[in-house]
């Protein structure tokens, strides 16, 4: 069966430190991947979704990147770390264009 | 452009109750439209979804959603709550491309 790991599960991160989220998938190939942030009262906020390797597409221009080195991996970076990005980060994936999505359990970032 | 209004940003109920929870988009095209729940503490799990056929859409735990073309309307029902049933519920769109567009999400407190 399919799952999908992210972590770390909470981090807190000075301003200004780099910033290094990974989430993978097993059991399925060639998943379309997402990177969204959860704020409260305000949804799900799509930042970053990639259809295959080395293939990134940003939806929120920020100071957020993402790299899909393999297949079934997905980084969300920084290099330097705002306040503003503290928040609720979440890892998806689906089988295709269909499907729904399925969630990792989340990284809570508390940049300090 | 695409966008997902969910109507109440919370609702209180007390158990045995009916609950109807209201999401209507904005899209001309054909639609992939989802219910998604988060409850405390837990990652996003997807409750149903539709993608066509039958307009009344079975979930898990009870829950159903009815899509209305007519109206653009995709609410989530459940005859009757359970104190378990607290969670919040997010309401989500596809459209022709790869992205899910989600509304704000409805905090839903169960009273025992």
């Amino acid at each position: 069966s399919q799952t999908i790991h992210q972590w770390p599960a909470t981090l807190v991160q000075p301003v200004g430190s780099p910033l290094s989220l990974e989430c993978t998938v097993e059991g399925t190939s060639n998943p379309n991947l997402y990177w969204y942030r959860q704020a409260a009262g305000r949804g799900l906020q799509l930042l970053f979704y990639s259809v295959g390797i080395g293939q990134i597409s940003s939806e929120v221009p920020q100071n957020l990147s993402a790299s899909r080195p393999q297949d079934r991996q997905f980084i969300l970076s920084s290099k330097k770390l705002l306040l503003s990005d503290s928040g609720f980060y979440l890892c998806a994936w689906e089988p295709g264009t269909k499907g729904g999505y399925t969630f990792g359990s989340g990284t809570r970032l508390t940049v300090v | 452009a695409q966008s997902v209004s969910q109507h109440n940003h919370h609702v209180i109920l007390s158990e045995a109750a009916s609950l109807e929870l209201g999401c209507n988009y904005s899209y001309g095209g054909t639609v992939n439209l989802f219910w998604y729940v988060q409850y405390p503490g837990q990652h996003l799990q997807l409750l149903l979804k539709y993608f066509s056929g039958d307009p009344l859409v079975k979930g898990i735990k009870g829950f159903e959603a009815e899509f209305i073309k007519s109206k653009f309307s995709f609410n989530l029902r459940k005859p009757s709550v359970q104190w378990s049933d607290t969670a919040e519920y997010f309401c989500a769109v596809k459209g022709s491309n790869y992205q899910l567009i989600w509304g704000a999400g409805t905090k839903l407190i169960i009273k025992p």
